[in-house]
């Protein structure tokens, strides 16, 4: 059973340019998280998903960043004209429901953004 | 006040010592709790939930106190492996909307010498 799956690993922008991050979320889960990890700091709740749906994106700066999870593929991070303060790791999470254990979320691989 | 307090280390511990962290949070309607390990670089990993009757997994035992809004993970016998930041996380489950999110706290840092 495969994990989550995110893509690129690495990926490297110039200042202005835009980034795409992509989530593939586990077999049979259909809730999907974004988080942001900042050098030296704790991981920050963005915004979380279900197909079709954003369910909560309370923590998503209110400028330039989007997200979706389409019907169809994965779900997407858009990060339009990034600036060198957008430079993290974004780590996507998946779970199966939200409540019980089903709202125990695992963990991809992350994306590292660097913004030069 | 910040949702999720833990002392950042680093512990320093020779192999097969006991050590415990401990966690405060601070909304008392936090209603799931975790504990999480992340390697340098790496993503978060679910290590067990913690429910209220306290629960064990091998070496680990956490327990929760929902009367003080704490959360402790115990490690006994500890492994060079077991070096890593271990994250004490909460989830307010459907408390005002919030539902699936996750809040960290910033790890506490676990280093096991030989």
């Amino acid at each position: 059973n495969a994990g989550v799956m995110q893509n690129p690993r690495h990926l490297v922008r110039r200042r202005g340019q835009e980034a795409r991050l992509r989530c593939s979320p586990m077999k049979g889960h259909s809730h999907v998280y974004w988080y942001r990890q900042l050098p030296e700091e704790g991981l920050k709740f963005m915004v979380y998903l279900q197909k079709e749906n954003i369910i909560d994106e309370s923590g998503m700066p209110k400028e330039r960043f989007s997200a979706e999870f389409p019907k169809e593929g994965p779900s997407i991070l858009r990060i339009q004209q990034v600036v060198r303060g957008d430079s993290a790791a974004y780590f996507c999470a998946s779970s199966p429901g939200t409540s019980g254990t089903g709202n125990e979320q695992y963990f991809g691989p992350g994306t590292r953004l660097t913004v030069t | 006040r910040k949702e999720v307090e833990q002392d950042p280390g680093p512990f320093n511990v020779p192999e097969g010592a006991t050590v415990a962290f401990n966690c405060t949070y601070s909304n008392s309607a936090s209603q799931s709790f975790f504990w999480y390990r992340q390697d340098c670089r790496k993503e978060p990993k679910l290590l067990m939930s913690v429910y209220s009757s306290g629960n064990e997994d091998g070496r680990f035992t956490a327990q929760l106190n929902r009367a003080s809004q704490y959360i402790s993970l115990l490690i006994r016998d500890s492994k060079l492996s077991d070096s890593a930041t271990y994250l004490c996380v909460v989830n307010y489950g459907d408390y005002g909307g919030s539902q699936g999110n996750l809040i960290f706290g910033k790890g506490t840092k676990l280093s096991v010498k030989p």
